[in-house]
């Protein structure tokens, strides 16, 4: 596509549901990144995938959280459980293959809002 | 661990009127930078990057930013401002002991013009 589309754009959900969040990334990018932006924070790094290889998942805040990515395609990021605490805007990037002096081509967001 | 300060939460200005947003960083290895930009409802968007080399880099709409070592900073410029430029700016860093997949974000600089 012409660039990295998530959805949904937003989403309210109750303390204690799960959501799924999805990333659709620029067609033919390996790598796909996950970050939250909370208000009046900067991006703070989630998750990375990088084509077959073991994703990083240092940067999950807890085992609430988790991500999977179908080949080099579509990710889903679940959040079990979810608490105030984790209302945020969820961005999603992708770049060509991962190389750090790429750049990452950010999608405009899903934000979450729990209740 | 890796992390950048922008110290300006906002910057008011003048249009056309020059403008300076802060950006220190902690590593004192070698380092990737970036400043992404952030337009009302819309998506990141890379404004320019530093990679090696000269350490003054010129990016998109008339932005440049000079890489500073000995001071580990990164401030992006502009000599003259125009109305459309209100967004919010971040600037990242990858490298040091995060590694250079990770983007490590500010909390970013919000830049308002008003005429």
């Amino acid at each position: 596509g012409a660039g990295v589309s998530q959805s949904p754009s937003n989403k309210v959900t109750e303390k204690g549901k799960d959501v799924e969040l999805r990333c659709d990334p620029i067609s033919g990018h390996t790598a796909l990144y996950w970050y939250r932006q909370r208000l009046g924070q900067g991006l703070e790094f989630l998750i990375y995938f990088q084509g077959n290889s073991a994703p990083d998942k240092s940067g999950l805040p807890s085992d609430r959280f988790s991500a999977e990515r179908t080949g080099e395609s579509v990710s889903t990021l679940t959040i079990q459980r979810t608490q105030q605490e984790d209302s945020a805007v969820y961005l999603c990037a992708s770049s060509l293959s991962g190389g750090g002096q790429e750049t990452q081509y950010f999608g405009p967001g899903t934000r979450l809002l729990v209740l | 661990a890796q992390s950048v300060t922008q110290l300006d939460s906002q910057v008011p200005v003048f249009e056309e009127a020059p403008v300076e947003l802060r950006c220190n960083y902690s590593s004192s290895v070698s380092v990737y930078l970036f400043w992404y930009v952030q337009y009302p409802n819309q998506g990141l968007q890379l404004l320019l990057k530093y990679l090696s080399g000269s350490t003054l880099v010129k990016g998109i709409n008339g932005f440049e930013a000079e890489f500073n070592k000995s001071q580990t900073s990164f401030h992006l410029r502009k000599p003259s401002v125009h109305i459309s430029d209100t967004a919010e700016y971040f600037c990242a860093v990858s490298g040091g002991n995060t590694g250079f997949q990770k983007l490590v974000f500010g909390t970013g600089t919000r830049l308002l013009v008003s005429p």
